[in-house]
């Protein structure tokens, strides 16, 4: 049983360029949610996503922007990168019946030059 | 003010101690609490969760939630050299399962 997986592992772009991230959830899984982790700082929500749309969304602006797909996998996207966007991305995935028990993948490490 | 505190640590422990990790928080609608363990270079994994004032158990691990004080902590029995990592608390802010997490606090379990 495959669990959460993210591409790619690691990023490097230039400030003011764009990203996208990928997520696929773990089997059986219909909810992802991203959160943006700082070095040495607790994960931050970025957003989550349900049947296609953004059911919540955190402190961020809307150069992060996001999408589902039918077969629940998820992409992030983050617009106009900032040296500050350098972090790691993860991604984790729920039920929408449990949405406590959640798994994180292994994340995208993004560092902006 | 930020919403979930933690002591960022270290902590040190010796072998086979109980390991005590405390969080608090501000928003005193929050209605769940979340542990999770990170090693280093690695993502979150869920510890346990808890809704009710008390203590809940699961193997080695004791989360207790304190509504009135607005505190949670995380007791670790028999700790082990594998349980070194950081320790992330989390709090249900919005429902839903929009987590706001603690900057967590790293254990070192020594032999």
């Amino acid at each position: 049983d495959a669990g959460v997986t993210q591409s790619p592992t690691h990023l490097i772009k230039t400030r003011g360029q764009q990203v996208t991230l990928r997520c696929s959830p773990k089997s059986g899984h219909d909810t992802v949610s991203w959160y943006q982790q700082a070095l040495g700082q607790g994960p931050q929500f970025i957003f989550q996503y349900y049947e296609e749309e953004e059911r919540q969304r955190g402190n961020f602006p809307d150069r992060f922007s996001g999408h589902q797909f039918p077969n629940y996998s998820s992409e992030l996207n983050v617009n106009a990168l900032l040296l500050g966007d350098s972090a790691l991305y993860l991604c984790a995935s729920s039920t929408q019946q449990v949405l406590e028990t959640q798994y994180f993948g292994p994340g995208t490490r993004l560092l902006v030059l | 003010q930020k919403e979930v505190e933690q002591n960022s640590g270290p902590l040190s422990v010796p072998e086979g101690a109980i390991a005590s990790l405390n969080c608090t928080y501000s928003d005193r609608g929050s209605q769940s609490f979340f542990w999770y363990r990170q090693y280093s270079g690695k993502s979150p994994e869920l510890i346990m969760f808890i809704y009710s004032n008390g203590d809940k158990e699961d193997g080695r691990f004791t989360a207790q939630l304190n509504k009135a004080s607005q505190y949670v902590s995380l007791l670790i029995r028999d700790s082990q050299p594998s349980d070194s990592a950081t320790y992330l608390c989390a709090v249900d802010t919005g429902g839903g399962n929009k987590l706001t997490f603690g900057t967590g606090t790293q254990l070192k379990v020594e032999l």
